[in-house]
């Protein structure tokens, strides 16, 4: 089945920098790539997500890139405020058969946006 | 007011207790799932459905048990057979290769 690993587990930014985080993934079938920011004792929310028909997606100061050949994916997030700090899920999952929508995440990334 | 709901927001459970936590979706979903969060990791998938009365084993399925006799309903019955439940569940529906949107989450305890 699918893997996916994604780091750094914590990251710590001032207010104003740029954060990274990135995940690799084991199904090279895997097509479709959300990422989802959880605040502490929320549900997980979709920011943004990519299908591997595209290299690159932007939301305002959010963006996503993919590289499928090497099976990765990472979110960057501009200009940080306080409300980022939250943590961050990545996923993986392809579309049709049996494994319809079936999401694997990432372990989760702890982002700390200091003032 | 559309979305998805679950019930109730705290669940505390006695050793050999059967509990079942309550899934509803308003969004005409055909897709429901089940995942388990536990403090410092990622959600992780016990069951889901893509259709009525038709479900999959997800990754860590054993000790729970699902029915989907209504599009709008996934009910989790966490048995006595599951050893470590204290959990946090979270409750998501999609329709088709979409985004899953997911519940307030239940968060189960057991004394």
């Amino acid at each position: 089945g699918e893997n996916v690993e994604q780091h750094p587990s914590t990251l710590s930014v001032q207010e104003g920098d740029s954060a990274v985080i990135k995940c690799t993934y084991s199904d090279s079938a895997s097509n479709y790539f959300p990422w989802y920011k959880q605040e502490l004792g929320k549900r997980p929310q979709l920011i943004i997500d990519i299908r591997s028909n595209v290299g690159e997606k932007k939301d305002q100061r959010i963006a996503v890139t993919l590289n499928k050949t090497a099976k990765h994916f990472s979110l960057h997030i501009t200009e940080t405020q306080p409300e980022d700090s939250a943590v961050y899920f990545c996923a993986a999952s392809r579309g049709g058969g049996t494994s319809y929508g079936k999401l694997t995440f990432g372990q989760g990334t702890i982002l700390t946006v200091h003032p | 007011d559309g979305g998805i709901t679950q019930s109730p927001k705290y669940l505390f459970r006695k050793e050999g207790q059967n509990v079942t936590l309550s899934c509803e979706q308003n969004l005409n979903h055909d897709a429901m799932y089940w995942y388990r969060q536990d403090p410092g990791q990622g959600l992780r998938l016990i069951y889901y459905s893509q259709i009525v009365n038709d479900f999959q084993k997800g990754d860590i399925a054993e000790g729970y048990s699902v029915s989907r006799e209504k599009k709008e309903s996934f009910p989790l019955t966490v048995t006595s057979a599951q050893k470590n439940p204290t959990a946090f569940y979270l409750c998501a529906s999609s329709q088709g290769y979409n985004e899953q949107f997911f519940g307030p989450g239940t968060r189960l305890t057991v004394l």
